[in-house]
């Protein structure tokens, strides 16, 4: 059973649209964080949040840690190509990180 | 170019033979991590090291091994290799264990196929 449920496992959008990802769990964090991985490589981190209730903004990238630190949220503001990837999202807890099940992003040009 | 290198980039291995992954990174971080990535089921932790000598057991540790004989290298054995083990393996480091901004620098994988 994983720990982190992202939503939806599959999206694929026209350029331009813009769309959200959740990753939720039943369980409190004491950080979340978001990384992006393109094909053959491994994830990059994106951004971390500590803070429940916290945003932060990464240009059109928009990140939300949920008030009680179970879950947080990414959109993605008029997305472009260039925004393709998995997009996975991981909860610190006991010093480690545990990482959710993903989310393939395809926007379309 | 500092980073994280693994080897083999894939690998064919026929089930109960045994098999090393290799790991090396340059940046002289204290801990690292090996993960394996499976459709649907994200990264999941197979074992980590917080320190040079020192490993533990991560969420899916079973027919797995490490060692940790210096800060650079960290092996990952698989003993007697089954099916259910293809996957694709990634190591990671961190400067440090734990700590809410731990961010993780991640190699560029291993695919492996057992058969």
């Amino acid at each position: 059973t994983q720990l982190l449920e992202q939503s939806p496992q599959f999206l694929s959008i026209q350029e331009g649209e813009n769309l959200t990802v959740y990753c939720n769990s039943s369980s409190v964090f004491s950080s979340l964080q978001w990384y992006r991985q393109e094909p053959g490589e491994g994830p990059v981190l994106l951004v971390t949040v500590v803070t429940g209730g916290e945003v932060k903004k990464l240009k059109r990238l928009t990140f939300q840690f949920g008030d009680a630190r179970k879950d947080s949220s990414l959109h993605i503001t008029a997305a472009q190509p260039g925004d393709t990837g998995l997009y996975l999202c991981a909860g610190g807890r006991y010093n480690q990180f545990y990482f959710g099940t993903g989310t393939s992003l395809t926007v379309i040009p | 170019i500092a980073g994280i290198t693994q080897a083999p980039t894939s690998q064919i291995l026929a089930a109960g033979r045994r098999m090393t992954l290799r790991c090396t990174q340059d940046m002289r971080h204290n801990a690292m991590y090996w993960y394996r990535q499976d459709l649907g089921l994200g990264l999941r932790l197979i074992h980590y090291s917080n320190t040079a000598g020192t490993t533990g057991k991560g969420e899916v540790p079973d027919g797995y091994s490490v060692s940790r004989a210096n800060t650079d290298d960290f092996p990952l054995t698989l003993a007697s290799a089954v099916p259910s083990q293809t996957s694709v393996y990634f190591c990671a480091s961190s400067d440090e264990a734990g700590g809410p901004f731990n961010e993780q620098f991640f190699g560029p994988g291993t695919r492996l196929t057992v058969l």
